[in-house]
């Protein structure tokens, strides 16, 4: 099974700040990478597919970008509704596999 | 709109089967792939398996073969069933759908999910 590495595991960050999240890909997954956010008590909302492509709705201080088998999300500029926690997803070969999350709050 | 909507017991005994309906709404589930993920605090998100559009499927080996899905198009609902339940099997369960028709994943939308409690 491929494991995805996430990190940070909690991340404390500024309003208007830029943030980071990674995920490392325990082998090659090309660029089937998506990135979800889920709010409390709510179910995950796709962010980002495809390593770098918006969903439809999602602010463009989205980013998603890849360096090798290192993935990336990047926040442009935190607001408030950022708020939540943050998971990457691999699809490239089955069993789909989730990283453990990011925890984002506002400082 | 796409709409998508799981219906379970919220307590289910230990050894005994789980079973969970999602009635979608807003597309026809002989065009995407439906998707059963769980999020457990043991294991966090976790991709169970899957009903392509045309009704074959496939399955996470975690789950052996304790895990079937199964569909009733004429009725726009997927099933889950899951047996010889355990402890460790609390937590929220989830539809999703894949987004693109010819691909399985990302997932662009999900269900509220039901929690299921696993207790004597």
């Amino acid at each position: 099974d491929i494991q995805m590495t996430q990190s940070p595991a909690s991340l404390s960050a500024s309003l208007e700040e830029i943030v980071t999240i990674t995920c490392q890909a325990s082998q090659n997954i090309g660029n089937w990478l998506a990135w979800y956010q889920q709010k409390p008590g709510k179910s995950p909302q796709l962010l980002i597919y495809g390593t770098t492509s918006l969903a439809d709705g999602v602010p463009s201080r989205f980013s998603g970008s890849r360096s090798g088998t290192q993935y990336s999300l990047k926040i442009s500029r935190l607001q408030v509704e950022d708020i939540g926690i943050y998971y990457c997803q691999q699809a490239s070969s089955t069993p789909l596999t989730f990283g453990s999350g990011t925890k984002l709050e506002i400082k | 709109q796409v709409q998508l909507k799981e219906t379970g017991p919220g307590l289910v005994q230990p050894t005994q089967t789980l079973s969970i309906t999602c009635t979608v709404s807003g597309f026809s589930l002989t065009s995407y792939y439906m998707q059963w993920v769980r999020q457990t605090p043991g294991k966090g998100l976790e991709w169970m398996g899957f009903i392509r559009s045309g009704g074959s499927t496939e399955y996470n080996s975690e789950f052996k073969s304790r895990l079937s899905i199964s569909r009733d198009t004429s009725k726009n609902q997927v099933f889950l069933k899951m047996n010889s339940l355990k402890t460790e099997d609390t937590g929220v369960y989830y539809c999703a759908r894949s987004k693109f028709i010819t691909t399985v994943a990302p997932f662009d939308y999900w269900g509220q999910g039901v929690m299921v409690t696993v207790s004597s």
